[in-house]
Parts: structure tokens; sequence; C-alpha cells
């Protein structure tokens, strides 16, 4: 079956770590998206990439890196310098064909000890 | 002014009841249009897109209004499982970046 696979589901992080979430797709989509949403909150846009190697910043993209290496994968590394990691964090795939429909993971929530 | 803007609520609804959304969004230019469930603590699924004709999925009806800029979603009968929050998301332009809104909160009570 086709879909997104994100890895772990659950992280815990000691302050000044450095970690990376797993997103791989095999819908063969151009593009990949990384969100970060917090309780009560909408998903807020942190990396994207429409084509591989090359990626570009969202709205908040401080504190994140990311890499394009391959299509079918686009890891996010929260670093020490993201002062509030503890969220909710999504990847989400589409294709302009059929309107650029999300397909998201299962999500992983990453919070700090 | 933010791009995608809903009402948080929580819209708190008895059983059978009929309730209505709506989301506004700021980029005349937007290109393609959905509503997506979100369940408590899981993610995001792809309820159904909105045409600019309108379109129907059993007691889900969605419609687009690009004059006001402004998409519509409609539960009609509501169900206990229909209790879930209701994401707006709208795709910017020719670069089709998905953008959401806060999603609306829907309690249905028996």
């Amino acid at each position: 079956d086709g879909g997104i696979t994100q890895s772990p589901k659950y992280l815990f992080r000691k302050e000044g770590q450095n970690v990376t979430l797993s997103c791989e797709q095999n819908l063969n989509h151009d593009a990949m998206y990384w969100y970060r949403q917090d309780p009560g909150q909408g998903l807020r846009l942190i990396y994207y990439s429409q084509i591989v190697n090359d990626f570009q910043k969202g709205d908040i993209a401080e504190g994140y890196s990311v890499s394009r290496e391959k299509k079918e994968s686009f890891p996010l590394t929260v670093t020490s310098a993201q002062k509030n990691p503890t969220a909710f964090y999504l990847c989400a795939s589409s294709t302009p064909a059929g309107g650029g429909e999300a397909f998201f993971g299962q999500g992983t929530r990453l919070t700090v000890v | 002014r933010k791009e995608v803007e809903q009402d948080p609520g929580p819209f708190n609804v008895p059983e059978g009841a009929t309730v209505a959304f709506n989301c506004t969004y700021s980029n005349s230019a937007s290109q393609s249009f959905f509503w997506y469930r979100q369940d408590c603590r899981k993610e995001p699924k792809l309820l159904m897109s909105v045409y600019s004709s309108g379109n129907e999925d059993g007691r889900f009806t969605a419609q687009l209004n690009r004059a006001s800029q402004y998409i519509s979603l409609l539960i009609r009968d509501s169900k206990l499982s229909d209790s879930a929050t209701y994401l707006c998301v709208v795709n910017q332009g020719g670069s089709y970046i998905p953008t959401f809104g806060r999603g609306t909160s829907l309690i249905v009570h028996p």
C-alpha cells in the first residue's frame, strides 16, 4: 500500500540534544512538507521541498533543518537551537495532479525531558 | 491578517443537528481547497475537496465562494462519530503549498 511513514511515533529528547525525525513516502510525490502542531493550534509549516535536492523555509524554520537527497525521504532535524521543541510533528506529501491533496504520516510526538 | 481563518469553536450540537463551518482565505490566487478531519492526537485525513460548483458526499456538503473568498462545510444529521476538529486547507497559487486554518472543533452529544 502506498503511503507516508513517520518514525518514531514518540520521541523523548534531553535539552541540548539534536534529534532527527524520519519521513518516507512511496507515493511518488515530488512535494514534501513538515508541519508542527501545538495543542489547540493549527498546523504551521516548518520546511517544504518541491523537488529533490531543493527545499525552502516555511513560517517557523528557526531551530530546524532538513535534507532532500532522495525523492522518497525528507528527514527533519530538531536542533538544540529550537527553544520549545515539544510538539506534534507531521510530515505530508502532495502532487499537483488532483489539485495538491496532502497525504499525512501518522506523526511524531516529541517531548523534551 | 492570517492567510486562512476559521472559528475555533467548539460547536456543541445534539445528534441529528445540522451544523455549518466557514473558512475565509486571504490569497485571491489560491487554486485548490479542502476540508480535513483530525481526531485527537491523530494525523489529519482528507474529508473532501471543494470545487467551484460545490460538492456533496452523503451528509457532507462543501461550497466555495471565490468572490467573497470563503469555503463552507455543512454537516447534516450529525452523528456522535462526527466529533472531531475540521481543518480548512487552501493551496496557495502555483506552488500548491497547503496552508491550514487552526481548525474548528465539533462536539456532537447524545
